[in-house]
């Protein structure tokens, strides 16, 4: 049971570059999210899904896309990379609204 | 404004010397506090939730408790595999219907041997 997995665990961009980081769960909770983490900062909700076929922004959307492929896979896509995208990016699932979110090992970006 | 404030933003403490961390809150209509253990190079890993005033709940060596304005993560007799960073987040609703969670930015705990 791998509970929320993302790939790359690290990429390193140019400015300009897109790509896409992928997330899938194996836990079949309706809700999941994209956070980015900076330091001396909490999490930061990018972009999340309650469930599939929905997506909304979240605080810090600007720069950002999403698809909920389908129930398993949610990914954020960056279009054109800047280097205020350097990052620390988690996807997180979860069931219930009021439960806790399971979270991936995270993806280390950096824009250069 | 909704926010989380954590204290103090890093600890460091002997093997077996206990302590407290704090998560002093602000949200409207608090559905949930939820603490996270954070070690390097991963994502968090849930601890515990709280969901009202007066409510405990303790897991080895770690104690979380919750009031009206804040909540306490008591260590009690630390090892150095208890060294991580401790994050709390708090859940509140929106008069819409909607949740949002809001994450402080985390207390980084050291315990020498």
């Amino acid at each position: 049971n791998a509970g929320v997995t993302q790939t790359p665990k690290f990429q390193v961009l140019k400015t300009g570059q897109s790509m896409t980081l992928q997330c899938a769960q194996d836990m079949n909770h309706n809700s999941m999210y994209w956070y980015r983490q900076d330091p001396g900062m909490g999490l930061r909700l990018i972009y999340y899904s309650a469930s599939e076929g929905t997506t909304d922004k979240g605080e810090v959307p600007n720069g950002y896309n999403v698809s909920r492929l389908n129930k398993r896979e949610f990914s954020l896509r960056l279009e054109s990379a800047a280097p205020s995208q350097t990052s620390v990016y988690f996807c997180a699932a979860r069931g219930a609204q009021w439960t806790e979110a399971f979270f991936g090992q995270g993806t280390r970006l950096t824009v250069v | 404004e909704d926010q989380v404030t954590q204290s103090p933003e890093a600890l460091r403490l002997q093997e077996g010397e206990s302590s407290s961390l704090n998560c002093s809150y602000t949200v409207s209509g608090l559905r949930g506090l939820f603490w996270y253990r954070q070690d390097p190079g991963k994502g968090p890993e849930f601890l515990f939730t709280l969901y009202s005033a007066g409510e405990e709940k303790e897991k080895e060596r770690l104690k979380a408790t919750l009031t009206k304005k804040e909540s306490f993560l008591h260590i009690t007799a630390p090892k150095p595999e208890d060294s991580a960073t401790y994050l709390c987040a708090v859940q509140g609703r929106y008069n819409t219907g909607g949740f949002k969670t809001i994450f402080g930015a985390g207390t980084r705990l050291f315990v020498k041997a």
